[in-house]
């Protein structure tokens, strides 16, 4: 069974950072990209990044771009998103996932608030 | 960068009625559009991948078609069990980008 476990959110203040992490299993991780998609609360969907298997190519919405990189450790099956400067509109619950293959974490909750 | 615009964003029908929700890209896209439904509280759950293709499990009341700029999707008898919100998502492998369409809130009427 495909688990995706994010962890890492909180309340946290505006300016400051926050890494979020995803423990993936149950499939071969190694060999999908992986995703970080946010939803702010009673709002849309919106991909935030995404990082090809070996993390050799990399992409970020205009909107998270110069602010946070995503990472992988394909030893550890696990997905990161280090998170800087940190605003309220980055209020979110943001999910780990590869969408075209249908897998998706239960999200993890980022406040940015004072 | 590629814009996806999603209408109507809000549908109210009965059930056992067609629906349809359209998306529209900003440029041609091929077929690389996938559907997704999003119950409250849930994660999305892919319906349709490369336009017209429907995953595995999913009813076959539920359908997809277009390529290039224009995709439409469709449920052809609404049950009350798919009260949801549906996305439209456009995507690229180099670099791993994904695009979201607003969103259609399909209710009951």
């Amino acid at each position: 069974e495909v688990q995706l476990v994010e962890s890492g959110g909180g309340l946290v203040q505006p300016g400051r950072s926050l890494r979020l992490s995803c423990a993936a299993s149950g499939f071969t991780f190694d060999d999908y990209a992986m995703h970080w998609v946010r939803q702010a609360p009673g709002k849309g969907l919106e991909w935030v990044s995404g990082i090809s298997w070996n993390s050799g190519s990399i992409g970020y919405a205009d909107s998270v771009k110069g602010r946070f990189t995503i990472s992988r450790d394909n030893a550890k099956n696990s997905l990161y998103l280090q998170m800087n400067s940190l605003r309220a509109e980055d209020t979110a619950l943001y999910y780990c996932a590869n969408p075209t293959s249908d897998y998706w974490g239960q999200g993890t909750l980022v406040t940015v608030s004072s | 960068d590629i814009q996806m615009t999603q209408s109507p964003s809000s549908l109210s029908a009965s059930v056992g009625d067609r629906v349809t929700i359209t998306c529209q890209a900003s440029q041609d896209i091929s077929n690389y559009l996938n559907w997704y439904q999003q119950k409250p509280g849930k994660a999305p759950k892919l319906l349709i991948y490369d336009a017209s293709n429907l995953e595995t499990g999913v009813p076959s009341r539920f359908s997809g078609s277009g390529s290039g700029t224009d995709f439409t999707f469709t449920i052809s008898s609404l049950q009350p069990e798919d009260i949801a919100t549906y996305y439209c998502q456009q995507y690229d492998n180099l670099p791993p980008r994904y695009t979201f369409g607003q969103g259609t809130k399909l209710e009951i009427k």
